[in-house]
């Protein structure tokens, strides 16, 4: 079966960085991209980026150009998700999703990371 | 940004009844390979987001048929042809075929 197993929860300081990893397993890693979505408390999902898994080519969402990284280990089929200069309005809990090769379509989801963003 | 509108906001349904979820784009979501990249997903209290229907009217294995998606272009719909205690959670419409890729609001539905 398809799983995604993402790292652990985190609290940041305004300013800080994060950085979330995904582990991928149950499918060819690199037939494959992953995009990165997050939820913040109360509110709807929104989609921050994707990432092909074979490539590490990447499309951000505008509003987290500059500030989002996302990048690809092929030997361990995990995806990391780095947010730079964290604000309060950035605790959220991140998920990470199987995503295809060019058109959008999530399948399998992470079980979330909440990241809390707290001085 | 393709912006998606769904409505209502909130479904109190009685058990056994029916409902419908509306989804509209602000652009036609059809691709250039001939598919419309429109999805749903249902989210219950505390869990993670799950696919229930892609390419707007296709279920994923394991979701009960009582859950059907129809739509073309901008419009769309999602139908619970017999509502079910473990269909309550919110619900939201995702369009795959322009980047980025956006999310409906979302609609939560509870039992009356």
């Amino acid at each position: 079966q398809v799983h995604l197993v993402q790292s652990g929860a985190e609290v940041k300081k305004p300013g800080a960085s994060v950085k979330v990893s995904c582990k991928a397993s149950g499918y060819t890693f690199t037939s494959y991209g992953i995009s990165w979505v997050r939820q913040a408390p109360g509110q709807g999902l929104e989609w921050m980026g994707w990432i092909d898994a074979y490539t590490g080519d990447t499309n951000y969402a505008q509003k987290l150009q500059g500030r989002v990284s996302m990048i690809t280990d092929t030997s361990t089929s995990t995806v990391y998700m780095e947010l730079r200069s964290l604000r309060s309005d950035d605790t959220a809990v991140y998920y990470c999703a199987r995503d295809q090769k060019t058109t959008g379509t999530t399948d399998y989801w992470g079980q979330g990371t909440l990241v809390t963003v707290s001085s | 940004d393709v912006v998606m509108t769904q409505s209502p906001l909130s479904l109190p349904v009685t058990l056994g009844q029916p409902a419908s979820i509306s989804c509209r784009s602000s652009r036609s979501l059809a691709y250039s390979d001939g598919n419309t990249y429109l999805n749903w997903f249902q989210q219950r209290p505390g869990q993670s987001p799950r696919r229930l229907i892609y390419k707007v009217s296709n279920r994923d294995s394991g979701v009960p048929d009582r859950f059907s998606g129809s739509g073309s272009d901008t419009d769309f719909t999602l139908k619970i042809s017999r509502v079910e205690a473990e269909d309550v959670g919110v619900y939201y419409c995702m369009q795959g075929t322009h980047w980025p890729l956006t999310f409906g609001g979302g609609t939560k539905v509870e039992i009356k």
